[in-house]
């Protein structure tokens, strides 16, 4: 979906280092998520916001960070990459009034 | 505990055939079920939500079906295209704001 962006779309980086994805979304909406996909296994949430400044955990925060600095961009931070860390990242926005989730193209991360 | 498990896991049909793709979920307290499309390599779209009282609800070729009694729904593809290859998600959203994420069945449509 254009409204929903994520970058960088791939990112190889090696064990130890830091990495931000990034989530850009021009639908207005107020919530935030991140979520991690890994085969077999269903999307899981990292971390969540319903406004600006507000942050929740979700199931997997351990190891990750995030920002939401403007109603429109949420970022999540990898402060110490490890190699579970390897995933597909999606970045999904929802409006408080509507029960629909909308989910960006998604960042390949892989962590050697 | 949450959970939402599809079947099968993989299914493979021939173009023009029709597919039935099934979710069972334990969540509570309900909220309501999607199914989401999910083409490789892009994030996953939306096809149907159903609430605690809606049994069926089409979107095209999509009739997704929910049975709140026995907490199953399933997908079902009418006439499948080669356009419908993707993994299919079911979602059980748990009041207030959870979402329940199950696996996929990854669906591949041959000519």
């Amino acid at each position: 979906d254009a409204d929903v962006t994520q970058t960088p779309r791939n990112r190889i980086t090696k064990t130890g280092k830091r990495i931000m994805l990034e989530c850009s979304q021009t639908k207005g909406h107020d919530r935030m998520y991140w979520y991690r996909q890994d085969p077999g296994l269903g999307l899981r949430l990292i971390y969540y916001s319903f406004d600006v400044k507000d942050i929740n955990k979700g199931e997997i925060s351990d190891g990750y960070s995030v920002s939401r600095q403007a109603q429109a961009k949420f970022s999540l931070s990898l402060e110490s990459a490890i190699p579970n860390q390897t995933a597909l990242y999606f970045c999904a926005t929802k409006s408080q009034a509507y029960n629909e989730q909308f989910f960006g193209p998604g960042t390949r991360l892989t962590v050697l | 505990k949450n959970q939402v498990e599809q079947s099968p896991q993989s299914l493979i049909i021939l173009e023009g055939k029709n597919c039935t793709l099934q979710c069972n979920y334990t969540v509570s307290p309900f909220s309501n079920l999607r199914w989401y499309k999910q083409d490789t390599g892009r994030g996953p779209v939306s096809l149907t939500i159903m609430t605690f009282s809606e049994n069926t609800k089409s979107n095209g070729r999509y009739t997704a079906t929910l049975d709140a009694d026995t907490k199953q729904s399933s997908l079902h593809i009418t006439a499948s295209q080669l356009s419908d290859s993707a993994s299919y998600i079911c979602v059980v959203s748990a009041w207030p704001y959870k979402y329940i994420f199950g696996t996929g069945t990854r669906l591949k449509v041959l000519a």
